[in-house]
């Protein structure tokens, strides 16, 4: 069984404060994308990465996606109460080439205080 | 373009009783999942259909649950008799095509089992 563990599970932090959340499995990945989910919602996807070693920014966030592609990690900067949400990666394997199955994290819950 | 639609966005039964969840993909969608979300995790997937077919179902406890896509539209989520570890949100998802990509959720159904 593929698993994605996410650490921390929960994160409350001042506004202006860097994080950093990280996904780890021993399992390697196709794909790797991140969520994020604010209550009452479903996931919206922030980004999505596919080569080993790849790093992508969208604006004051910073993705990594592990050399190995087993592992991903999230770096928000300057955090603000608008980032408050729960953040999920997901890591994309293949059925055989036909179809993709997504394979998501344990969460992190992410709570900025103004 | 009109999300992903699902009702009811409600639910509150008790133990043993029947509860059927809708869901309406975004239009053109071939790939529809339906996954269980518990309070502050990540979701599960309990059963993914390309067009009408089904491509992974292996862990919907099928003695329970059962999923349709009719004419690879409109797909139906039932749990027949609930138990209290049902309680969670039911997210219904669909991407475009074979290759995953990009998931576009609803907003769920919550359902509580007394």
């Amino acid at each position: 069984t593929q698993l994605l563990e996410q650490s921390p599970q929960f994160l409350s932090i001042q506004e202006g404060e860097n994080l950093t959340v990280y996904c780890n499995s021993s399992s390697v990945f196709s794909s790797l994308q991140w969520y994020r989910q604010e209550p009452g919602e479903g996931p919206v996807l922030l980004v999505t990465v596919v080569t080993g070693g790849e790093v992508k920014k969208l604006k004051r966030l910073t993705f990594q996606f592990g050399d190995a592609r087993k592992d991903s990690s999230l770096h928000i900067t300057a955090a603000q109460p608008g980032d408050t949400g729960l953040y999920l990666c997901a890591g994309g394997t293949n059925y055989g080439g036909a179809t993709n199955k997504l394979i998501f994290g344990t969460g992190t819950l992410l709570a900025v205080q103004p | 373009e009109a999300g992903v639609a699902q009702s009811p966005r409600y639910k509150i039964i008790e133990k043993r009783q029947s509860v059927a969840f809708w869901c309406n993909p975004i239009s053109g969608h071939a790939t529809l999942y339906w996954y269980q979300q518990i309070l502050g995790q990540g979701p599960k997937l309990l059963i993914q259909f390309q067009n009408n077919g089904v491509v992974d179902d292996s862990q919907l406890p099928k003695d329970r649950f059962s999923a349709e896509r009719l004419k690879g539209v409109d797909s139906t989520l039932k749990i027949q008799p609930a138990k209290l570890e049902d309680s969670a949100v039911y997210l219904c998802a669909s991407s475009l095509g074979r290759w995953a990509g990009e998931l576009f959720f609803g907003e769920g159904s919550r359902l509580t089992v007394l």
